[in-house]
């Protein structure tokens, strides 16, 4: 069971490049989310899926793109990158709202991305 | 809109002894959840511990419980015998009411456990 996993580690690029990052999670979890952490900083919301074949925007969606491919994958695509996306970005699930008012949707976080534009 | 401050920038403690991270939260929404989260220097976030707006008894687990103060708007973490590997970062969130169900961020206190 490998809870949520993101793909790439570390990423280096350009001004301009494009990248695509990936999540996937083995919980069956209907709400997947994608936040940035910038240094000495929490987390802030930058898109999130509450359930497959939703997604709307969270607090910093600027810049960004995502799709929810399938009740597993939400992936997070920089078209254009610039320097002010250089930061830690965290994939999460939860159970969601579909998952009853009882539930209490602790979010399950992968092990980040290391985004570094130059 | 929901706001969480964590005033403390950076906590030490001695090994053993209990500490207190504060955590205060601004809400417009009757039903709300509160998280705490440790980051370690690894990066990863750990769940540590969760309080429901409409719980009765503070939660507790382990060494880690959480002071909630409904009226004050305040949700504490207290860890009690603290232990070198508490050394990290650690974050109160604010889960909101609606369907979207994402995790709104304090700034983070940064604690380290002293021999």
């Amino acid at each position: 069971n490998a809870g949520v996993t993101q793909t790439p580690k570390f990423q280096v690029l350009k001004t301009g490049q494009s990248m695509t990052l990936q999540c996937a999670q083995d919980m069956n979890h209907n709400s997947m989310y994608w936040y940035r952490q910038d240094p000495g900083m929490g987390l802030r919301l930058i898109y999130y899926s509450a359930s497959e074949g939703t997604t709307d925007k969270g607090e910093v969606p600027n810049g960004y793109n995502v799709s929810r491919l399938n009740k597993r994958e939400f992936s997070l695509r920089l078209e254009s990158a610039a320097p002010s996306q250089t930061s830690v970005y965290f994939c999460a699930s939860s159970p969601g709202v579909l998952a009853g008012p009882s539930s209490y949707n602790e979010q399950f976080f992968g092990p980040g991305t290391r985004l570094t534009v130059l | 809109a929901q706001k969480i401050t964590q005033t403390q920038p950076g906590m030490f403690v001695q090994e053993k002894e209990a500490v207190t991270l504060d955590c205060t939260y601004d809400t417009s929404d009757p039903s709300y959840g509160l998280f705490w989260y440790k980051q370690p220097s690894s990066g990863e976030m750990i769940f540590l511990i969760y309080q429901g707006s409409y719980d009765q008894q503070n939660a507790t687990e382990g060494r880690y419980s959480l002071n909630f103060q409904k009226a004050r708007k305040s949700a504490n973490l207290v860890i009690s015998a603290s232990q070198l590997g508490d050394s990290a970062m650690y974050f109160c969130a604010m889960r909101d009411g609606t369907g979207r169900r994402a995790l709104t961020f304090g700034s983070g206190t940064r604690l380290q456990v002293q021999p």
